[in-house]
């Protein structure tokens, strides 16, 4: 199992609409994880971090399922401008080690 | 307010050339540091970081090297360049250890023919 897996997509979803993906992770002893937004030919930018209870910011929530060991974006009313790449990060503190998904294309259509 | 700068935004560079890429941060002191290589239709990769000047953490063996001079200075070096370091390569710097929060540079987008 890869350490960080994520579908490539792409996500085609029309303007308006809720679209979900996941990233599982294979390390039980992560502790922090983040997703990140990646435009073409950009760097990535923090779009959110993901906590034990869930979190929301807008139109983006993020959850944490340890037991599963996945964690999820879920973007409602997407808009053209949320066309990007999503990148999930896994962090463990243990080893310090750093782990980025190879993301997920996600094309909001007019 | 903390600004990130990589030079150049992008290089060409023939095979077995040098490189030097240069990462500087403003707005913090003694942040952590990171060079990452992203390579075509893959994930980001670390390469190195630094905790502090002169301290260096190398992830993964290859023929680059990494350098901090300064606090806020991050330098990577290759003395030969191989074509498979094309790649987008981004810096970045953290506030404390490796599982807080990373903000990325602009990147340098290089091409070695």
């Amino acid at each position: 199992r890869k350490e960080v897996e994520q579908d490539p997509g792409p996500f085609n979803v029309p303007e308006g609409a809720t679209v979900a993906f996941n990233c599982t992770y294979s390390n039980s002893a992560s502790q922090s994880f983040f997703w990140y937004r990646q435009d073409c030919r950009k760097e990535p930018k923090l779009l959110m971090s993901v906590y034990s209870s869930g979190n929301e910011d807008g139109r983006f929530t993020a959850q944490l399922n340890r037991a599963s060991q996945y964690i999820s974006l879920l973007i409602r009313d997407s808009k053209l401008s949320d066309s990007a790449t999503y990148l999930c990060v896994v962090k463990s503190s243990g080893d310090d080690k750093i782990i980025f998904g190879k993301g997920t294309r996600l094309h909001i259509l007019p | 307010s903390q600004t990130i700068h990589q030079w150049p935004a992008t290089l060409v560079q023939p095979v077995g050339s040098p490189l030097s890429l240069e990462c500087t941060v403003e707005g913090t002191s003694n942040p952590n540091l990171y060079w990452y290589r992203q390579a075509a239709g893959r994930g980001l990769q670390l390469l190195f970081y630094s905790v502090g000047i002169g301290q260096i953490s190398s992830e993964v063996p290859q023929n680059l090297s990494a350098s901090r001079p300064q606090d806020r200075q991050f330098i990577l070096s290759s003395k030969k360049l191989l074509l498979s370091d094309s790649g987008f390569y981004l810096c970045a710097w953290s506030v404390d250890g490796l599982t807080d929060t990373q903000y990325f540079g602009p990147g340098t987008r290089l091409t070695v023919l």
